[in-house]
């Protein structure tokens, strides 16, 4: 049961263009979600993070949506740059008595961003 | 330490020996999960802990997988008698809560754990 989705396994953008990677989850009882980067050969590096009471939240280039009555979460890039380009991870956090900390995690978007 | 330190990057092991990945969390951080990729497919969580108290061990398989984490040494995960469906990349992560948005989780760079 894939409670967290990222149904586009890559994307491709030019550089100073806006990336946008999707998320769906199916589970309405998550706290908050998270985005973490991945480079090859290294461990996730977290993001950006919203709390399920919010809409948006933003830090620099990063701005993340949640739309709940959808469920879908978005994290948006702008300017993109090539140093972006990774594979993004969406991640939530189950809430309640499930909230032991485990993040549920999607399968990931390849971002290539082109010079 | 200011970031997660897990060792050995990569391990080799036979299929029927045994194997144990080490993680030594971020100072300060009373948590540490660990997670296993197969495939580069999305994480799977294993377990965590709380300081050195299981906290959620309902992803770890019920046999040959045992996890420990004990006061002034790293944290430990050992797998029995691996079999190839373990290969894996383990990532082990720490946080100084569970449940605060503005602290989540910090991951270390993984050990590849290759079965033969």
């Amino acid at each position: 049961d894939q409670q967290v989705k990222q149904n586009s396994p890559s994307l491709s953008v030019q550089e100073g263009r806006i990336s946008i990677l999707n998320c769906d989850y199916t589970n309405s009882m998550f706290d908050y979600f998270l985005w973490y980067k991945k480079y090859p050969a290294e461990g996730p590096t977290f993001l950006i993070s919203i709390s399920s009471i919010k809409d948006k939240n933003e830090d620099g280039r990063f701005t993340v949506f949640l739309n709940k009555s959808a469920k879908h979460l978005s994290l948006h890039i702008v300017p993109s740059q090539p140093g972006d380009s990774a594979v993004y991870f969406c991640a939530a956090s189950p809430h309640g008595s499930s909230n032991t900390g485990k993040l549920i995690f999607g399968q990931g978007t390849t971002l290539q961003v082109k010079p | 330490g200011e970031e997660v330190a897990q060792t050995p990057k990569h391990l080799v092991r036979g299929e029927g020996q045994k194997a144990k990945l080490y993680c030594a969390p971020i100072k300060g951080h009373s948590y540490v999960f660990w997670y296993q990729q197969v495939l580069k497919n999305e994480f799977k969580f294993l377990i965590s802990f709380q300081n050195e108290n299981v906290f959620d061990e309902t992803g770890m398989p019920k046999e040959r997988f045992s996890a420990k984490c004990l006061p002034n040494s790293p944290c430990s995960l050992e797998i029995q008698a691996t079999k190839l469906e373990d290969s894996a990349v383990y990532f082990c992560a720490s946080s100084q809560s569970r449940d605060r948005v503005d602290q989540p989780q910090h991951f270390g760079d993984g050990t590849r754990l290759s079965i033969l």
